[in-house]
């Protein structure tokens, strides 16, 4: 079975704090995404990657950059973090994301 | 532009019956459709997928029906369980086109299935 690992389960960060959330999967995919999860909002696409160091912004990528220097790797970054994104963080993979992706356990991130 | 909507926020079912979740969409260009459980503090996992040449896909107690004139799509479970219990995600698709396949996903509905 795929295995898409995040690396931190739960994360309380300060407002203006860079923060770091880390994504490896194990079985060579080249896709990669990252969502965020919100009551009502469903799950929303930040950033995609579909190899190495390529990356494109999903629907809401304001505040959010991403990195992809390794195949397995996909990070997420919070240039200055704000309270509006406190949210659960989904990263996923897959060999053809039209029919579907494993998800990570996702990280729960607090900012305060 | 919600391309996918669920409307119902939540649903609550006895056990042991039928549990509906519905799904709409508005992009004519979706062809696969996909159904995803979430419980909390984890990640979605997949339950169910339907092809836009089908009209039904059937595994186990779960069935997905697509009626593509009405841009329609549910998840019937039967009969639910308890364990059941969780949300629900209606992703779609366009395997064509400059979408390159990346899923949309529904707001979620939150089923709860009482003993």
């Amino acid at each position: 079975d795929v295995k898409v690992t995040q690396s931190s389960r739960y994360l309380v960060k300060r407002t203006g704090e860079k923060v770091f959330l880390e994504c490896v999967q194990d079985m060579d995919h080249e896709n990669m995404f990252w969502y965020r999860q919100d009551p009502g909002l469903g799950l929303r696409l930040i950033y995609f990657s579909y190899d190495v160091k390529m990356k494109e912004k999903g629907d809401i990528p304001e505040g959010y950059s991403v990195s992809r220097e390794k195949k397995e790797r996909f990070s997420l970054i919070l240039e200055s973090a704000s309270t509006n994104q406190t949210s659960m963080y989904l990263c996923a993979s897959s060999f053809d994301p039209s029919y579907g992706y494993t998800f990570g356990s996702g990280t729960r991130l607090t900012v305060v | 532009d919600q391309q996918v909507k669920q409307n119902s926020p939540s649903l609550s079912v006895q056990e042991g019956r039928i549990s509906i979740l519905n799904c709409d969409y508005t992009n004519s260009m979706f062809d696969y459709f996909l159904w995803y459980k979430k419980y909390p503090a984890e990640g979605p996992t997949f339950l169910i997928s339907i092809s836009s040449i089908k009209d039904k896909n059937e595994d186990g107690r779960f069935t997905v029906f697509l009626n593509k004139s009405a841009k329609h799509l549910s998840l019937h479970i039967v009969p639910s369980q308890p364990g059941d219990s969780a949300v629900y995600f209606c992703a779609a698709s366009a395997r064509g086109g400059t979408s390159y396949g990346k899923l949309t996903f529904g707001q979620g509905t939150i089923l709860t299935v009482h003993p």
